[in-house]
């Protein structure tokens, strides 16, 4: 494999549920990243990861909790979704923090029912 | 704050056709510029950046754009399109850190035969 990896692809969930989404990179980055994408509206940065330590939380819902355990796996627990959570979540990683191109891959596509 | 204004939605062209698509910013220092484009069901692939030096940056695909800091824009542009080219185009600016980058709500591009 190569790139950024996610699965799965697409998930269908209810509202009680628990799962999560997993990203892999095989670039040898050191920051990774989670956005969400809603129809409509322009991506929306969610969390930043960087050597594993989390340095950003943008006013993300606590039903929303990642995990960095290493510079090369990132996931995204999710919990007690709301049918507004539905959108397709993009992972990235890139060299480091402070380097802003940024390396996508393909998404997972939720729906949330 | 920064922001990115892509201010077609939608923009319909023939193929073989020459391509413009408009991307302005706001933005408080001199910014790092990004195309990404998107296929359905596809992550968000670099087209092409603008960092420093020469204003006119060459990406893959036939792709360039021009930044012009008196206009705040890096419009993108294609002399001639190809049907493959039917995708979602994302303009995006950062400068690398916890901030990430900042998308536009992007331009549909639809390839007329």
């Amino acid at each position: 494999e190569t790139g950024v990896t996610q699965t799965p692809r697409h998930l269908v969930m209810g509202m009680t549920n628990k799962k999560s989404l997993k990203c892999e990179q095989h670039l040898g980055h050191n920051a990774m990243y989670w956005y969400k994408q809603s129809a409509k509206k322009p991506l929306e940065l969610m969390f930043v990861y960087n050597f594993k330590e989390q340095t950003e939380n943008n006013s993300v819902p606590s039903r929303f909790s990642p995990e960095c355990p290493n510079s090369s796996h990132l996931f995204l627990h999710l919990h007690t979704l709301q049918p507004e959570d539905s959108a397709l979540y993009l992972c990235a990683s890139s060299p480091r923090l402070a380097h802003p191109e940024q390396y996508f891959g393909p998404g997972t596509r939720l729906t949330v029912t | 704050a920064q922001s990115v204004t892509q201010p077609d939605i939608h923009i319909t062209v023939s193929e073989g056709a020459s391509l413009e698509l408009r991307c302005n910013y706001s933005y408080g220092a001199t910014p790092y510029l990004f195309w990404y484009v998107q296929s359905p069901g596809q992550g968000l692939q670099l087209l092409l950046k603008y960092f420093s030096g020469d204003t006119l940056v060459q990406g893959i695909k036939g792709f360039e754009a021009e930044f012009k800091r008196s206009q705040s824009s890096f419009n993108l542009r294609k002399p001639s399109v190809h049907w493959s080219d039917a995708a979602e185009y994302f303009c995006a600016v950062g400068r690398g850190g916890a901030d990430g980058l900042t998308f536009g709500k992007g331009t549909h591009l639809i390839i007329q035969p």
